[in-house]
Order: C-alpha cells, then sequence, then structure tokens
C-alpha cells in the first residue's frame, strides 16, 4: 500500500514557540492532504485540507493563522502550529489519498505526531 | 455528511469472531462505506470498503444491507492483536479526506 510519513514522531516545546510538522508521501503523489488533531480519548477532527499550490481550506472553528499549512509540493504538506500553548498540545495526524490511482476512497495516514507544550 | 453512530467499546476474547455494526441513516447515493483501525499513538488504517450486500478481504467481512442504512464489520477469530479503536466513515470516494471520524468503538479483547 501507499506509505504517508510524519516528521517529527513527537515534540516537546515551550510555550510561544512554533513547530513544524511534516507529512510526506513516499511512494505517490498528493495533490490534497488532510490534517486532524486527536485529543486523548477522543475521535480524529479533520482541521484543514492541504492543496498543492494553493491555499488550506479550514474547518470551522480551526484558526488558521494558528496552524499554517503549506502544500508546497506533491509529495510534502507542513503544519505550522505558531505560539503554542499548553492548549495545543495534541496528537496531529495527515493522510493523503493517491490520486493516480483513481478515487477509491482509501485514505492513507501518517504515524502521528505528538506535540507537548510545556 | 452522513453522521456515523457506533457502540463505544466492546469485549471479546481470542478465538471469537466479532461483529462491530455502524448505523448511517443519513447515507447518500455515492457515499462508499469505509472502517478504519487505531492503535494507540498511531495513524488509522484502512481495514475495508464496501458500497452494498458483501465484501471480504483477507482479514474482514462487511456486510451492508439493501437500504445501506447501516453496515457491520466483521473480524473472525479476532487475537490480542485487534485490541484497537475501529473507525466507520462514511461519504464519497471522491472526498473521502472530508469523512467525519464519528466516535469509533473500542475493542479489547482478553485471552
Amino acid at each position: 500500500g501507499a506509505v504517508v510519513s510524519q516528521h517529527p514522531s513527537w515534540v516537546i516545546c515551550k510555550s510561544g514557540t512554533s513547530v513544524k510538522i511534516e507529512c510526506r508521501s513516499l511512494d505517490f503523489q498528493a495533490t490534497t492532504m488532510f490534517w486532524y488533531r486527536q485529543f486523548p480519548k477522543q475521535s480524529l477532527m479533520l482541521m484543514a485540507t492541504s492543496n498543492e499550490g494553493s491555499k488550506a481550506t479550514y474547518e470551522q472553528g480551526v484558526e488558521k493563522d494558528k496552524f499554517l499549512i503549506n502544500h508546497a509540493s506533491l509529495t510534502l504538506s507542513t503544519l505550522t502550529v505558531t505560539s503554542a500553548h499548553p492548549e495545543d498540545s495534541s496528537f496531529y495526524i495527515c493522510s493523503a489519498m493517491p490520486g493516480s490511482r483513481g478515487n477509491t476512497g482509501e485514505l492513507f495516514f501518517g504515524e502521528g505526531s505528538r506535540l507537548t507544550v510545556l | 455528511l452522513a453522521k456515523t453512530t457506533q457502540p463505544i467499546s466492546m469485549d471479546s476474547y481470542e478465538g471469537q469472531e466479532v461483529n462491530i455494526t455502524c448505523s448511517h441513516n443519513n447515507i447518500a447515493t455515492n457515499d462508499y462505506i469505509t472502517w478504519y483501525q487505531q492503535f494507540p499513538s498511531q495513524g488509522p488504517r484502512f481495514i475495508i470498503q464496501g458500497y452494498k450486500t458483501k465484501v471480504t478481504n483477507e482479514v474482514a467481512s462487511l456486510f451492508i444491507p439493501a437500504d445501506r442504512k447501516s453496515s457491520t464489520l466483521s473480524l473472525p477469530r479476532v487475537s490480542l492483536s485487534d485490541t484497537a479503536v475501529y473507525y466507520c466513515l462514511v461519504g464519497p470516494n471522491t472526498n473521502a479526506g472530508k469523512s467525519t471520524f464519528g466516535d469509533g468503538t473500542t475493542l479489547t479483547v482478553k485471552p
């Protein structure tokens, strides 16, 4: 199956700093990637849709200036949590779907990135 | 997008068959039903997808009645390693990433 990789797997930062999380599709091109946030014991919540070469579209209630998304190439999307605070501590997950294989509907997820803000 | 309802948790024992049902009363004509498995601190992993009737692969079966308002994921002979959260997603394949994750079902397999 297709592989999506995230980096870093975990990160600890001080309050007020910014953190960048990368999502890469290793063996396919993805014009669209998705970013989710998952708090402990809760489900995944879609934050935004990352579009290659254009602006990301954010879900209602997600601050676009807080969570900057860049999708500069067909294999890489980045999520930057700006001026992170403890309430931003969460598990961030990305997903992508290989467009070249047709719209099978199967999403491939990254391993997730655990952010802890002190 | 269709809303889904699943049992919050289920317990089973090794070697048993487990059936997890998902309700999706407002499923649309072009919606597919997809199930994912998630282990702690990992991203979800695709299990199976179907549109109607029955679909089977090497790890699971998916049963969908004619009205498509529900679906049942069947895991044959579960093992301890099947302990995970299982999510049912409903949506069009062309926009799969926008499908809403429900609360999921936490399956605990006991020895």
